[in-house]
């Protein structure tokens, strides 16, 4: 159990284009997902939080208005980079936390497989 | 706040040699500590997970972690490497608190040889 799945797992596009990554959790639902960026040799940096129904939380320094996320229900959140530049080139992971009773969620984060972006 | 302190950056050990994969953090809470497993253009695997009831945590695939809350330690170990061990590996502290947020340490690249 508690599998994450991401689409696309790659995607090549041109520099100005908007790209959208789904994340979905297959067997449970997930109060919240969280969205990571890795950069080639570096550990994950978390990007955003998004709660099933609100608004994302961002870390400091990321874009809301370039990393657009909703998560519209308990099993699926989406990442749109908008107006991608090759600088946006990453490997971008999704995680979710396995929703309790009461609107809490567990803190153990189950990461889905990751989509490679190239922005050209 | 909460920190994660990989000690090395780098491991290499021949097959059917012990691991020891070391991880030192701070936390100002109690706090939940995991170790995820990254294979190349993959996502992260959880290994296995502390949440303060025993000290001694075993995982899957044969590994297992000590929290030593007095070394402020979550050390990584296996008795015995095997090749598909290679492969990054993070460990984890959650501050069980709000948002769940997760930091990660810098990472351990494990080489297996032959």
């Amino acid at each position: 159990g508690a599998v994450v799945s991401q689409h696309p797992s790659r995607v090549i596009c041109k520099s100005g284009t908007s790209v959208k990554i789904e994340c979905r959790s297959l067997d449970f639902q997930a109060t919240t997902m969280f969205w990571y960026r890795q950069f080639p040799k570096q550990s994950l940096m978390l990007m955003a939080t998004s709660n099933e129904g609100s608004k994302a939380t961002y870390e400091q320094g990321v874009e809301k208005d370039k990393f657009l996320i909703n998560h519209a229900s308990l099993t699926l959140s989406t990442l749109t980079v908008t107006s991608a530049h090759p600088e946006d080139s990453s490997f971008y992971i999704c995680s979710a936390s396995r929703a309790l009773s009461g609107g809490l969620s567990t803190d153990t984060q189950y990461f889905g497989p990751g989509t490679r972006l190239t922005v050209l | 706040a909460q920190s994660v302190t990989q000690l090395d950056s780098h491991v290499s050990v021949s097959e059917g040699t012990p691991v020891l994969l070391r991880c030192n953090y701070s936390s100002s809470y109690s706090p939940s500590l995991f170790w995820y497993v990254q294979h190349p253009n993959k996502g992260l695997q959880l290994l296995l997970k502390y949440t303060s009831a025993a000290t001694l945590v075993k995982g899957i695939n044969g590994f297992e972690a000590e929290f030593k809350k007095s070394e402020t330690s979550f050390h990584l170990t296996k008795p015995s490497a095997h090749m598909s061990d290679a492969a990054e590996y993070f460990c984890v502290v959650s501050d069980r608190t709000g948002r769940r947020a997760l930091t990660f340490g810098s990472g351990t690249r494990l080489q297996v040889q032959p």
